[in-house]
């Protein structure tokens, strides 16, 4: 079955850009009618949806974060990525890549998630 | 946007109990509402979509129900593995959004 795994820095200083890559395996990121998305959960706190990009690289965003994210897509790679500009402590969180079904309109399956604290 | 208000905030339960978790939209949502369960340290994982399927490998004492804007989450009769934070999230529209999450303690 498809699984997602998340890697990148786990320290980020305020200021730079948080970098992180999601790989799939187990399926195509191209096939079926799937959204790969990023979405993000502070210590002790909610989920906040970042934003999701389709195999073509077509994207949506958070309007709460779009001025700072962009997400990619490497299909050759069976990858996508985010990248956070101009990070704050508020933005240290647990980070999640998921795959969104968007004819069911649910996430599902997760990655197990990487922190990533800014601070200096 | 749209908001998700759950409640309660966070209950306490003995094994066998039935447990009912709410879920609240700002606006009608039709049925374009998921259920997940998330422990401690772990990713979430999705119980219930289309407000009343039930996801493929979830225990059928996991049951929801709802239409619009009021949802319901319920355990028929709580497990010890059941201990959790559950959250639910609205598909209709973007951008797609969480609610704050009800917590069931022993």
């Amino acid at each position: 079955q498809v699984q997602l795994q998340e890697s990148g820095p786990g320290l980020v200083k305020p200021s730079q850009t948080l970098s992180l890559t999601c790989t799939v395996s187990g399926g195509s990121i191209s096939s079926g009618s799937y959204y790969w998305s990023w979405i993000r959960q502070p210590a002790g706190k909610g989920l906040e949806w970042i934003g999701r990009i389709y195999s073509s690289g077509s994207t949506n965003y958070n309007p709460s974060l779009k001025s700072r994210v962009t997400i990619s897509v490497d299909t050759s790679k069976n990858q996508f990525s985010l990248k956070l500009s101009s990070v704050t402590a508020a933005d240290t969180a647990v980070y999640y890549c998921a795959r969104y079904d968007s004819s069911l309109g649910r996430f599902d399956p997760w990655g197990q998630g990487i922190l990533v604290t800014v601070s200096s | 946007d749209i908001q998700m208000t759950q409640s309660p905030f966070s209950l306490s339960a003995s094994v066998g109990d039935r447990v009912t978790i709410t879920c609240r939209a700002s606006q009608s949502i039709s049925n374009y509402l998921n259920w997940y369960q998330q422990k401690p340290g772990k990713a979430p994982k999705l119980l219930i979509y289309a407000a009343s399927s039930l996801q493929s490998g979830v225990p059928s004492r996991f049951s929801g129900s709802g239409s619009g804007t009021d949802f319901t989450l319920t355990i028929s009769s709580l497990q010890s593995e059941d201990y959790a934070t559950y959250y639910c999230q609205q598909s209709y529209s973007l951008p797609l959004t969480f609610g704050g999450g009800t917590k069931v303690e022993i």
